[in-house]
């Protein structure tokens, strides 16, 4: 199974600041998406950009996607305390809903 | 919105018992539904694919036996951890596709199960 790759691991930022968050993976997809997950929730569904979408936004956050360098990338822009949580990515491929998520990014932002 | 309720949110059990962990829809009908496994500080691993009157469908390495799933309505699964261990703690996570929209998933709160 692909698994999307993220870097960096783990990220603390100033408030205000932006914060930039990458992604790999390996094999074709229909659709990338980025979740965000407070220490022991769920995840919350952040943004979905389509395989044939390069670019996206919503809010603070803009996402782009290069499927010939098969990566991703997750831009906070304005910062906040409150975003701090981990990142996630995760891909869909074939006929199914099946998600693989990536390995995440710890995102602190301080005050 | 998606509401999916994960339930129980906590869980501490004995070694040999078993732990039954719910997930429901609340607001829309889920004719799929996902089971995760999340180590500390760690990604999620997709367990298996619950279907809704049909058998799950487990990924490699997930003993059917150890984890069993049922999806009995459209806003039902559950996730049966038999005979626990201490090495089936962990945080276990369920989300559930709207069935109107393809793509995202919504996810329920998850379950923190401790095996002592």
């Amino acid at each position: 199974s692909q698994q999307g790759e993220e870097d960096p691991q783990a990220l603390s930022i100033q408030e205000g600041e932006n914060a930039t968050m990458n992604c790999s993976y390996k094999t074709s997809i229909n659709n990338l998406q980025w979740y965000r997950q407070n220490s022991g929730r769920g995840l919350v569904h952040l943004i979905l950009i389509r395989s044939n979408e390069r670019e996206k936004h919503s809010g603070r956050l803009r996402v782009t996607l290069d499927t010939s360098k098969k990566s991703s990338s997750l831009l906070i822009t304005a910062s906040r305390a409150a975003d701090t949580a981990s990142y996630f990515c995760a891909t869909q491929a074939g006929g199914g809903n099946k998600l693989t998520f990536g390995t995440g990014t710890q995102l602190k932002v301080e005050l | 919105g998606a509401v999916v309720s994960q339930h129980p949110s906590r869980v501490i059990c004995k070694s040999g018992t078993s732990v039954k962990i719910e997930c429901r829809s609340l607001d829309f009908q889920a004719t799929t539904m996902f089971w995760y496994r999340q180590f500390p500080k760690k990604s999620l691993m997709l367990m298996a694919t619950s279907n809704e009157g049909s058998k799950a469908t487990y990924e490699q390495g997930v003993e059917k036996d150890k984890f069993l799933i049922n999806h009995a309505s459209l806003t039902l699964s559950t996730l049966t951890v038999t005979s626990a261990h201490p090495e089936d703690s962990s945080f276990y996570i369920c989300s559930a596709r709207k069935d109107s929209l393809l793509g995202e998933l919504f996810f329920g709160e998850g379950s923190r199960l401790t095996v002592l």
